[in-house]
């Protein structure tokens, strides 16, 4: 089993949408959980971290549920320029500041 | 501020070659990272080190080698390039748990 699971898509979504992304992982002592975007041929950059009482930035929503070791992204009023591949991010919780990667979710927005 | 840069860009390399890609940050970030990202296999750790002076092997370190001399600088050598190793690869660093990505080399084996 992966330690990051996400479901690889893609999500193909009209403008203005609402669209959410998934994600599962294993170590159930991780303590640290991000999500990160990266566009075609660029860098992975963060989007936002995700906190245990769930967090908004602008339209973009991240939960986290500890029981089910579950993690989610949402995306409101969807904008061509979502479109991108967007990655579940968590920490390794060993002796370095290790991340772990999914392999990203790719979402494209349609006029 | 530039962050992290890496260079080259991109390189198209014999097998056999040996190969230094080159990674330099300027945040001061006490740790830092090699991934590779295949296509369908998402991004895997190389190497890592915590701070100057030390370094540890992450998930696929075969093939590879690091040193880290200084804060600012992380290279990446591939002793022998061998086709496997084509590949996007990109080095990070982090502060408090985030990792920060430099633009990637475009790395082809032949």
């Amino acid at each position: 089993r992966k330690e990051v699971e996400q479901d690889p898509g893609p999500f193909n979504v009209p403008e203005g949408a609402t669209v959410a992304f998934n994600c599962t992982y294993s170590n159930s002592a991780s303590q640290s959980f991000f999500w990160y975007r990266q566009d075609c041929r660029k860098e992975p950059k963060l989007l936002m971290s995700v906190y245990s009482s769930g967090n908004e930035d602008g339209r973009f929503t991240a939960q986290l549920n500890r029981a089910s070791q579950y993690i989610s992204l949402l995306i409101r009023d969807s904008k061509l320029s979502d479109s991108a591949t967007y990655l579940c991010v968590v920490n390794k919780m060993d002796s370095s500041y290790k991340l772990i990667f999914g392999s990203g979710t790719r979402l494209l927005v349609r006029p | 501020i530039a962050g992290i840069t890496q260079a080259p860009t991109s390189q198209i390399l014999a097998a056999g070659r040996r190969m230094t890609l080159r990674c330099t940050q300027d945040m001061r970030h006490n740790a830092m990272y090699w991934y590779r990202q295949d296509l369908g296999l998402g991004l895997r750790l190389i190497h890592y080190s915590n701070t100057a002076g030390t370094t540890g092997k992450g998930e696929v370190p075969d093939g590879y080698s690091v040193s880290r001399a200084n804060t600012d600088d992380f290279p990446l050598t591939l002793a022998s390039a061998v086709p496997s190793q084509t590949s996007v690869y990109f080095c990070a660093s982090s502060d408090l748990g985030v990792e920060y990505f430099g633009p990637g080399t475009r790395l082809t084996v032949t």
